[in-house]
């Protein structure tokens, strides 16, 4: 089945500073979700994203289909954005369910 | 328009009781999927259901672990016998089409004890 792979798997930034998170997936998927799991185990959503380029804030994200992969910038990093970050696809073929890559651990520090 | 809501948020089971988990999809969403999530992982999928019908199981454990979406009311994840490694973040979600994006509740945290 299809492999989603996330880097860096942790990441700690001091307040302020801008990060790029990576997705990249093995195989054609039909669509890709960026989510943001807050230190109390919520889950949030923040793009949902099959191609192309999607802004909200801060936060942007890029997904490059044909080359397999995406990106999510966080600019000006907050002690709020800490948490994991996941990546997760709905595969060609099975466009119902959801697979997810491991998370980035994003600790923000004041 | 309420999100996704999941009860109770956290539930504490003894080995050999049984663990029912609630899931109330949003306002017009049809489609309902269960997810778990162990300690440092990503989620698993488990179940995906419409209304009155299981799509895909396929994702769930055989034996003690059922679901269900009925006409009327929330969808329904029952464990049975519970054992240690139950124990776990069970995340619904719901959306308005089979491929269309995908909300998710706060999850229900069970731990078995």
């Amino acid at each position: 089945g299809i492999q989603v792979e996330q880097s860096p798997p942790d990441l700690i930034l001091q307040e302020g500073a801008n990060s790029t998170l990576r997705c990249n997936f093995s195989d054609s998927v039909n669509n890709l979700q960026w989510f943001h799991q807050n230190p109390w185990g919520q889950l949030i959503n923040l793009f949902y994203i099959p191609s192309g380029t999607k802004q909200n804030g801060r936060l942007s994200a890029t997904t490059v289909a044909t080359e397999r992969y995406s990106l999510l910038y966080i600019s000006s990093s907050q002690t709020t954005d800490s948490g994991v970050y996941f990546c997760a696809v709905h595969p060609w073929g099975s466009n119902y369910q959801l697979i997810w890559g491991a998370g980035t651990k994003l600790i923000i520090k004041p | 328009n309420a999100g996704v809501m999941q009860n109770p948020r956290h539930l504490v089971r003894r080995r050999g009781q049984e663990a029912r988990l609630r899931c109330s999809p949003m306002k017009g969403h049809s489609h309902v999927y269960w997810y778990r999530q162990l300690p440092e992982e990503g989620l698993k999928f488990m179940v995906y259901l419409q209304k009155e019908n299981i799509i895909d199981e396929s994702g769930m454990p055989k034996e003690r672990f059922s679901a269900e979406f009925p006409k009327e009311g929330p969808s329904i994840l029952r464990i049975q016998q519970v054992v240690r490694g139950d124990s776990a973040a069970y995340f619904c979600a719901s959306s308005s089409g089979a491929s269309d994006e995908a909300f998710f509740g706060q999850g229900t945290r069970l731990t078995v004890v």
